[in-house]
């Protein structure tokens, strides 16, 4: 089945440092990659729609500034948190939807970003 | 997007089967029903989804209503594996619109 590969799986940072985080499509091209946020004993909340080759689409409340989102290539998009603080600390999950028509959503297995 | 209601959490024995309902009774005709399930730091991955009929893979079953207004799904044999939290998500199949989650039932499974 398609598989989106997300690294790393945990990060430890220090606060006002950078972090990126990857997802790569394994064997299908995602021309949209969506990103969410989890807080510990809460729901995934979206973040950011990544679309290749043009400007992230970012939900309400969320800092385009801090969480920068690039998507090159039809594999490939990055979520960078820009100037970490203790808060931003989150488990991070990229997805892409599989296909056309009514397939499933693929869910890499999420980043732990801990910022000291 | 219509929005789906599921209890919060639900415990069952091990190897009995597990009955997840839920919810969605402002569904409209092209909204398909999706569950997912994400096991502890773990991303979500895909369970089963329908639209009209009761469906069956190797994971589950879904039974959906005469009227669609809810949704059951069904794990035949719960295992300690299955303990998760499991999402069930109304999509348009339409677009690239990402899943919108709700707070989802924590499956607790007891040995």
């Amino acid at each position: 089945g398609a598989v989106v590969s997300q690294h790393p799986s945990r990060v430890i940072c220090k606060s006002g440092t950078s972090v990126k985080i990857e997802c790569r499509s394994l064997d299908f091209q995602a021309t949209t990659m969506f990103w969410y946020r989890q807080f510990p004993k809460q729901s995934l909340m979206l973040m950011a729609t990544s679309n290749e080759g043009s400007k992230a689409t970012y939900e309400q409340g969320v800092e385009k500034d801090k969480f920068l989102i690039n998507h090159a290539s039809l594999t490939l998009s990055t979520l960078t948190v820009t100037s970490a603080h203790p808060e931003d600390s989150s488990f991070y999950i990229c997805s892409a939807r599989v296909g056309t028509g009514n397939y499933g959503y693929t869910f890499g297995s999420g980043t732990r970003l801990t910022v000291v | 997007d219509a929005k789906t209601t599921q209890p919060n959490s639900m415990e069952s024995n091990e190897e009995e089967p597990v009955h997840l309902p839920c919810n969605h009774s402002t569904i409209s005709g092209t909204d398909y029903i999706h569950w997912y399930r994400q096991l502890p730091s773990q991303g979500p991955e895909y369970v089963i989804h329908g639209l009209t009929s009761n469906v069956n893979n190797r994971m589950a079953s879904l039974a959906i209503a005469e009227d669609r207004k809810s949704s059951t799904l069904i794990l035949h044999r719960a295992t300690l594996r299955d303990a998760a939290v499991y999402y069930c998500i109304l999509i348009r199949n339409s677009g690239n619109t990402p899943l919108v989650f709700g707070k989802g039932t924590r499956l607790s499974v007891i040995a």
